[in-house]
């Protein structure tokens, strides 16, 4: 079984520099979130997916953060403009669905904001 | 506000020998507590869970602890592998699918 991919693994940018990250679940899962995780802390949640809806996006800096999961499989991650504090690297993970406390997570993406 | 708390960043232990990762927590509605396992350049990888039903869950030479009196969960690895040395997170699910996550504590397994 496939897990979770997420495209690209690195990227550069520069401050006020737009950019996105793609993700694809395991297929068949329903629940979809995006995590961002800071050097030297735990991943915090941004927004969470069930299907293609938004279940919870409390914490997600909504001026320059959006997220969509057309069809309820993919989904992108744009922040525009990006700022330095969002030097991080964002995962993707997915769960059967949101009753199911088992998340799996993709490999990352590392984004260098300078 | 800090819900789930790893006050050890870093635990050094000898092959063999038995690993015991450590994990605090404050919110009494967490259902459920989650450890997982981190590699450098890739995802966290699930390890173990338990209820907040239980106090004790295993699997092969994974166990995890939970007392709720003490609000504490803790990881025992035995025997510890050089394979093991990793960054451990705990995780704690209060709602359905929000996990909130420790800072994460170094393992490493000296041979």
């Amino acid at each position: 079984e496939a897990g979770v991919a997420q495209s690209p693994r690195y990227k550069i940018i520069e401050k006020r520099q737009s950019v996105a990250f793609w993700c694809n679940p395991i297929s068949g899962h329903a629940t979809l979130y995006w995590y961002q995780q800071i050097l030297g802390q735990g991943p915090k949640l941004l927004i969470q997916f069930q299907n293609n809806g938004v279940v919870d996006d409390s914490q997600l800096p909504k001026d320059r953060f959006s997220a969509e999961r057309l069809k309820g499989v993919d989904s992108t991650l744009k922040i525009q403009p990006a700022k330095l504090e969002d030097s991080a690297v964002y995962l993707c993970a997915s769960s059967f669905s949101r009753e199911q406390e088992t998340q799996y997570f993709g490999p990352g993406t590392r984004l260098l904001v300078l | 506000d800090q819900q789930v708390k790893q006050n050890s960043p870093s635990l050094s232990v000898q092959e063999g020998r038995i690993s015991i990762l450590n994990c605090d927590y404050t919110n009494s509605m967490f259902d459920y507590f989650l450890w997982y396992k981190k590699y450098p350049a890739e995802g966290p990888t699930f390890l173990i869970s338990i209820s907040s039903i239980k106090d004790k869950n295993e699997d092969g030479r994974f166990t995890v602890f939970l007392n709720k009196s003490a609000k504490h969960l803790s990881l025992h690895i035995v025997p510890s592998q050089p394979g093991d040395s990793a960054v451990y997170f705990c995780a704690a699910r209060a709602s359905y699918g929000k996990l909130t996550f420790g800072q994460g504590t170094i393992l490493t397994v000296h041979p």
